[in-house]
């Protein structure tokens, strides 16, 4: 059973582009959750989602950054007009079902903005 | 807000011996998870408590959460140096999935 998988690994933008930051659940979950590690920082709530809906963005910043999970295909975590702030590690975590549950962590993507 | 506070923050051990890693929160918890995570990787759970007084054990690591949900410790015995890494311990305070990291205590093992 394979885990989460994220990709890219690592991603390099220039100031000013566009990151998107994919991400796969394991199978049999439904729930996805970025998390974000800025250097020198613990790591941050993002965003919560289900299939086709977002159910708590309260930790995305208000511009700039969305994020999606279709009813097929992976999630997907977009930065556009990114700058250097935004060079961090994006973790995607994913579980079961809605209420406590195991929460299973992604290799993470890296990126970096020059 | 929820809060994590982990300690040590850092800690050096000689292999074989035991060490303890704490975690408080300032508020009840619904779940008290704990993860390890090496340098530049993922994260890799380790074990999830939620119930008072729970202790849960899988090979050479033991984690309980006190009876009052609010203090949780992850005991390793005998410390190799496949044990090294950063220990990151999350909550669930809202009972919404939603994790709240301390802020990790790395952990060294010296041969």
């Amino acid at each position: 059973n394979a885990g989460v998988m994220q990709n890219p690994r690592h991603l390099v933008r220039r100031r000013g582009q566009e990151a998107r930051l994919r991400c796969s659940p394991m199978k049999g979950h439904s729930h996805v959750y970025w998390y974000r590690q800025l250097p020198e920082e613990g790591l941050k709530f993002m965003v919560y989602l289900q299939k086709e809906n977002i159910i708590d963005e309260s930790g995305m910043p208000k511009e700039r950054f969305s994020a999606e999970f279709p009813k097929e295909g992976p999630s997907i975590l977009r930065i556009q007009q990114v700058v250097r702030g935004d060079s961090a590690a994006y973790f995607c975590a994913s579980s079961q079902g809605q209420g406590l549950g195991e929460q299973y962590f992604g290799p993470g993507t890296r990126l970096t903005v020059t | 807000s929820q809060e994590l506070e982990q300690s040590p923050q850092s800690l050096i051990v000689q292999e074989g011996k035991n060490l303890t890693i704490n975690c408080t929160s300032s508020k009840t918890l619904y779940g008290l998870y704990w993860y390890k995570q090496k340098y530049g990787e993922g994260l890799i759970f380790l074990m999830m408590l939620q119930k008072g007084g729970e202790e849960k054990s899988h090979e050479k690591i033991t984690a309980k959460l006190d009876e009052k949900k609010q203090q949780s410790s992850l005991h390793i015995t005998a410390s190799q140096p496949s044990h090294a890494g950063i220990y990151l311990c999350g909550a669930d305070a809202t009972y919404g999935n939603k994790l709240v990291f301390g802020a990790g205590t790395i952990l060294r093992v010296k041969s």
